[in-house]
């Protein structure tokens, strides 16, 4: 089956520690991608990958890191994460082109930082 | 800046009868136009889309409308099922400042079909 993983599903934190939130894709995608979602604001994208060691920012990439050393992985890291953080995450992947390309979404990781 | 606007938090529908979500968008640049839906717990999931050469792109119960010189889409849900109840994103492709192709997406419009 076609799909997007991501794990953890729920995950409750505190300020200034280290997370990452992994994300796995089994369609062979190229474009690879991790956006969170805000009440009012939709989803915004974090950062985005292109292909294996082809990453680049987002809209709101601030507190974020990625890195891409497999073409089906691309985990998304919290350094030092701050309660602004705190929101619904989404990995999502496609065939490397146009973004009009259907986006496959992952089931989305609920983040909580205290 | 909120380039692509869907100014209905929320909408309400009786059954069988037609659901019309709407977005609003400001790039001119903006050239492939796509619907996802997302029910709770789930990832959205792609819908429907539509090129700004066209205007208008029809697939089942869902039609998209585009209104280029206006800068607004529509998606058209008819009849209405209560299955149809789930967020609704618009989003637009173009080039970001940056020259790389990105998706902006809508807020999101609640949709409630009412049996």
């Amino acid at each position: 089956e076609a799909q997007v993983t991501q794990n953890p599903r729920y995950l409750i934190t505190v300020t200034g520690k280290k997370l990452t939130v992994t994300c796995s894709q089994n369609m062979n995608h190229e474009y690879m991608s991790w956006y969170r979602q805000d009440p009012g604001l939709g989803l915004r994208q974090i950062y985005y990958s292109m292909n294996v060691e082809v990453t680049d920012k987002g809209d709101v990439p601030e507190g974020y890191k990625v890195s891409r050393k497999e073409k089906r992985n691309f985990p998304l890291i919290l350094e030092s994460p701050s309660p602004n953080q705190t929101s619904l995450y989404f990995c999502a992947s496609s065939q490397q082109g146009r973004t009009y390309n259907e986006q496959f979404f992952g089931p989305g990781t609920r983040l909580t930082v205290l | 800046d909120q380039q692509v606007k869907q100014n209905s938090p929320s909408l309400s529908v009786q059954e069988g009868r037609i659901s019309i979500l709407n977005c609003d968008y400001t790039n001119s640049m903006f050239d492939y136009f796509l619907w996802y839906k997302k029910y709770p717990a789930e990832g959205p999931t792609f819908l429907i889309s539509i090129s700004s050469i066209k205007d208008k792109n029809e697939d089942g119960r869902f039609t998209v409308f585009l209104n280029k010189s206006a800068k607004h889409l529509s998606l058209h849900i008819v009849p209405s099922q209560p299955g149809d109840s789930a967020v609704y994103f618009c989003a637009a492709s173009g080039l970001s400042n940056f020259g790389n192709e990105k998706l902006t997406f809508g807020t999101g419009t609640r949709l409630t079909i009412i049996p």
